[in-house]
């Protein structure tokens, strides 16, 4: 298995402020994601997070207002830009190692303002 | 594309006693991976059971068991004994298979289950 974890866990935000999201999984995995879900919805893929290389944004994303990094095996940023009440969400990361499996975070409850 | 339909936005159960969540899919593939995801209130999301689409015999772990028909393209979990940590958001996921598992899988809306005392 593998244990993810997030920081923060909640922030409040102003409209018109960028947050980073942090996300850490304890073993190397060959693939990471991030999810958009709001409570009590379905999750909402946003982008497939690639290393040392541009994430893979599904559609209705934009690097411009969510950009990515994911510099190693084990670590991956979402940044939430120039941010309107519409982008309060649950942010997810999640992570797969090879197999099929899905791994979850404990998911980031952001709230703007 | 594949979608996944959960059609019971909610639903309740006694302690002890049995339910069954359910899942259709639809998809042209012949190979691939159903799963069902368990996540409690405010703690993270994890894989309750896994079915492999090649595989005729259900998928079955401790308390949870899958009726999978692939012709049928139906997918319905059961919890058996329910506890009141079975009170969790469910949801039913689908993935193609390939190998090198680059596959993103497709999750249904989710069924709220609730379980009484």
């Amino acid at each position: 298995s593998a244990v993810i974890s997030q920081k923060p866990s909640r922030d409040i935000c102003q409209r018109g402020t960028s947050l980073t999201i942090q996300c850490q999984v304890d073993s190397q995995v060959t693939m990471m994601f991030w999810y958009r879900q709001q409570p009590g919805q379905s999750l909402t893929l946003i982008a497939t997070a690639n290393q040392g290389s541009e994430a893979t944004y599904e559609s209705g994303f934009v690097i411009d207002k969510f950009p990515i990094s994911r510099p190693n095996l084990t670590f991956s940023t979402l940044t939430v830009s120039n941010m309107s009440p519409e982008d309060s969400s649950i942010y997810l990361c999640s992570a797969r190692r090879g197999g099929h499996e899905q791994y979850f975070g404990p998911g980031t409850r952001l709230t703007v303002t | 594309a594949q979608t996944v339909t959960q059609s019971q936005p909610e639903m309740s159960v006694q302690e002890a006693e049995t339910v069954t969540l359910s899942c259709t899919y639809d998809t042209s593939e012949s190979n691939y991976y159903l799963f069902w995801y368990k996540q409690p209130p405010s703690r993270q999301m994890i894989l309750v059971i896994r079915q492999e689409a090649y595989k005729q015999q259900n998928a079955t772990e401790n308390r949870f068991s899958v009726n999978f028909q692939k012709a049928a393209k139906s997918f319905s979990l059961k919890i058996s004994d329910s506890q009141l940590g079975d009170t969790a958001m469910y949801f039913c996921a689908f993935m193609k298979h390939a190998s090198g598992g680059s596959y993103i899988p497709t999750f249904g809306r989710g069924t709220s289950l609730i379980v009484h005392p």
